[in-house]
Parts: C-alpha cells; sequence; structure tokens
C-alpha cells in the first residue's frame, strides 16, 4: 500500500485559511486520494476526496499536484470547531481498506 | 438520519475476561468495518463484512478475536482471554458499497480499558 507523509502539527489563526500538505510520492495511478478529520473524543468524519482534478466541497478544497506526488487540503476560513487531526489517506481504486497514518493535528488560535 | 452507534461507549475489563463490542451501521449500508485506535496513533485496519460474510479479517491480530454479522446489519466484535495490551479505542465505520469512492461513516468508538 502506498503511503503518505504529513506534518504532525499545524496551526492556524481562526478565520485565516490553511494548508494541509500531504506527500504521497509512490501513488499509483488508480489511488484515490481521501481526507478525513477526526475531532476530539469522536470517529473520523469524511472531508473529501479525488484522483487527478481538484475537488470543491462544502467542507474544503482538495488540490492535486499535476504528477500527483503531493496534495493540499485547503480549509477557506478555520474556525474552532476545524480543530481536529486530518489524515490523508491513499484507497485503491476497488479496494476499501484505508491504511491512516499518524496524521495532521490542526490547531485553531482564537 | 442515525449514525453508526457502538455501544459500549467505554468497557473497564481484566486480564483474561471476554468482552463483546456491539455496532449498529447506518440502515441500508451493506459494508461494515473494525478498526482499533491507539493512543496518538490513526487507526488501524481489523475487519471488513460485506453482507454477513467476512470478506477480509486481513488485520485481527490473532485467534483471540472475532467479529461477527448474522444477520448483515449490526455486528459484533468479540475478544477472548483480554491482555492490557488491547486497550484501545474500537471504531466500527460502514459505508452503502465498499470501494475507494464510497465514504465511510464511522462511530464514536468505544474505549476499552484492560486492568
Amino acid at each position: 500500500d502506498a503511503k503518505t507523509t504529513q506534518p504532525n502539527s499545524m496551526e492556524s489563526n481562526e478565520e485565516e485559511p490553511v494548508h494541509l500538505p500531504c506527500n504521497h510520492s509512490t501513488i499509483s495511478g488508480t489511488d484515490y486520494i481521501h481526507w478525513y478529520r477526526q475531532l476530539p473524543s469522536q470517529g473520523p468524519e469524511y472531508v473529501i476526496h479525488g484522483l487527478t482534478s481538484n475537488v470543491n466541497n462544502r467542507m474544503a478544497s482538495l488540490a492535486i499536484a499535476e504528477d500527483r506526488k503531493s496534495s493540499t487540503l485547503i480549509l477557506h476560513r478555520a474556525t474552532l470547531r476545524d480543530a481536529a487531526v486530518y489524515y490523508c489517506i491513499l484507497v485503491t481504486s476497488g479496494t476499501y481498506k484505508y491504511i491512516f497514518g499518524t496524521g495532521t493535528r490542526l490547531k485553531v488560535l482564537a | 438520519g442515525a449514525g453508526v452507534s457502538q455501544t459500549p461507549s467505554n468497557k473497564v475489563t481484566e486480564k483474561g475476561k471476554y468482552v463483546e463490542l456491539r455496532c449498529d451501521p447506518i440502515s441500508g449500508h451493506t459494508a461494515l468495518y473494525w478498526y482499533r485506535q491507539s493512543l496518538g496513533q490513526g487507526p488501524e485496519f481489523l475487519i471488513y463484512f460485506q453482507g454477513t460474510g467476512a470478506a477480509d479479517d486481513s488485520g485481527l491480530p490473532n485467534d483471540r478475536f472475532f467479529a461477527v454479522r448474522p444477520e448483515g446489519s449490526v455486528s459484533t466484535l468479540k475478544i477472548q482471554r483480554t491482555e492490557r495490551g488491547d486497550s484501545a479505542v474500537y471504531l466500527c465505520a460502514s459505508s452503502f458499497f465498499s470501494g475507494s469512492t464510497h465514504e465511510q461513516f464511522f462511530g464514536p468508538g468505544t474505549r476499552l480499558t484492560v486492568l
């Protein structure tokens, strides 16, 4: 399974954009990039996923590098409720198994 | 609508005892997954059900761990002869279908403490 590398922690000020990076240099052509986040004392929740093109939804945007070896999750205006651990996961097409790393712990400062 | 629920939310047991952890998936979801999360780590895959059958149990650490889903809905994770190293949060997730584009919905987890 292809692996991802994320910074252990990041900080952001409230109401400012946040860019959470993820490196996945061994990604294969059939790997989807998924992002989940885990708020304190909760299970992970889906944020966004993509394959090749950039993606937007109500929660965030996903920017995927042209060579697909890295991606960035963008929170447009961080709120205190966005403080969580963010996981970048590669999921091979046709499979279901999520291999979580240790993620990035995002701290949002008021 | 109702999300994935797990019971109990907390379970404290003694070394050597047997425990059962229950997961109620979202109604209509055919795929169900169990994960285990140790402190400071990401969730670790244990087992995947498609319907009633365990399609992939490659993540179960040893034969003390077993899971069932007899009617294709509720699932129970069973741990025999618990050890202190089994202490973790056990997470259940479900999805409408399995696959790389299908979101998994996670429950809040059961925190298991083995004394």
